[in-house]
């Protein structure tokens, strides 16, 4: 079975400071891996995947995740936090079949970020 | 443009009723998702379906129906059997063919039972 474990539950950081909002996963053969964002009453938007190649992804609104297999982390970073980035972030895992296609998508718990001016 | 239309937006329901979500897409995606949001819980799967006319139960179905007549419709039936209906309903969708995951969504409905 696979899983995603987002340990808190709220991050705070000053407006202009960097930011990083963790994931762990755990999956059977390579993960396809994700970060959306969420706004109150809002459905989820998507920010950016890991799929094969470099393990730094860049996204979008200045977002970059960096995948480590060693870790089995997919950590959501950003150099300089803006208010505009308060928010629900939920990180997403999903693995390939070996007779093709995809497991179904598990999500974490999700990861409040508040950023304070 | 493009997208994935859930309605309505809030709904309230007394105890004992059933109640049906529209969810609507026009990105010619195969796959769709009903997925409910509870604070500090993340997302539940519901039901999916990854073509028409077929459709599979997910983590959470007791208490729940689908349908899928045509490619661009899902609805979500709450039934009254449905313990603690109280919650955020999302939508989604996704192709199913060289597809790397990512799931489209709906803006969501909120459900309130009184």
């Amino acid at each position: 079975a696979q899983s995603v474990a987002q340990p808190e539950d709220q991050v705070n950081v000053a407006e202009g400071n960097p930011l990083t909002v963790k994931c762990t996963y755990s999956v059977s053969g390579n993960p396809y891996l994700f970060w959306y964002v969420q706004y109150p009453n809002r459905g989820l938007q998507f920010l950016l995947k890991y799929i094969t190649g470099d393990n730094l992804v860049k996204g979008s609104y200045g977002f970059e995740a960096e995948f480590n297999k060693s870790q089995t982390s997919f950590h959501l970073k950003k150099p300089s936090a803006l208010v505009s980035d308060s928010a629900l972030y939920f990180c997403a895992v999903r693995a390939r079949k070996n007779s093709g296609g995809y497991q179904k998508v598990t999500f974490g718990t999700g990861t409040k970020l508040q950023v304070i001016p | 443009d493009g997208g994935i239309t859930q309605s309505p937006k809030y709904l309230f329901r007394k105890e004992g009723q059933n109640v049906t979500l529209s969810c609507e897409q026009n990105l010619n995606h195969d796959a769709m998702y009903w997925y409910r949001q509870d604070p500090g819980q993340g997302l539940r799967l519901i039901y999916y379906s990854q073509i028409v006319n077929d459709f599979q139960k997910g983590d959470i179905a007791e208490g729940y129906s689908v349908s899928r007549e045509k490619k661009e419709s899902f609805p979500l039936t709450v039934t009254s059997a449905q313990k603690n209906p109280t919650a955020f309903y999302l939508c989604a969708s996704s192709p199913t063919s060289g597809n790397t995951g990512e799931l489209f969504f709906g803006e969501g409905s909120r459900l309130t039972v009184l």
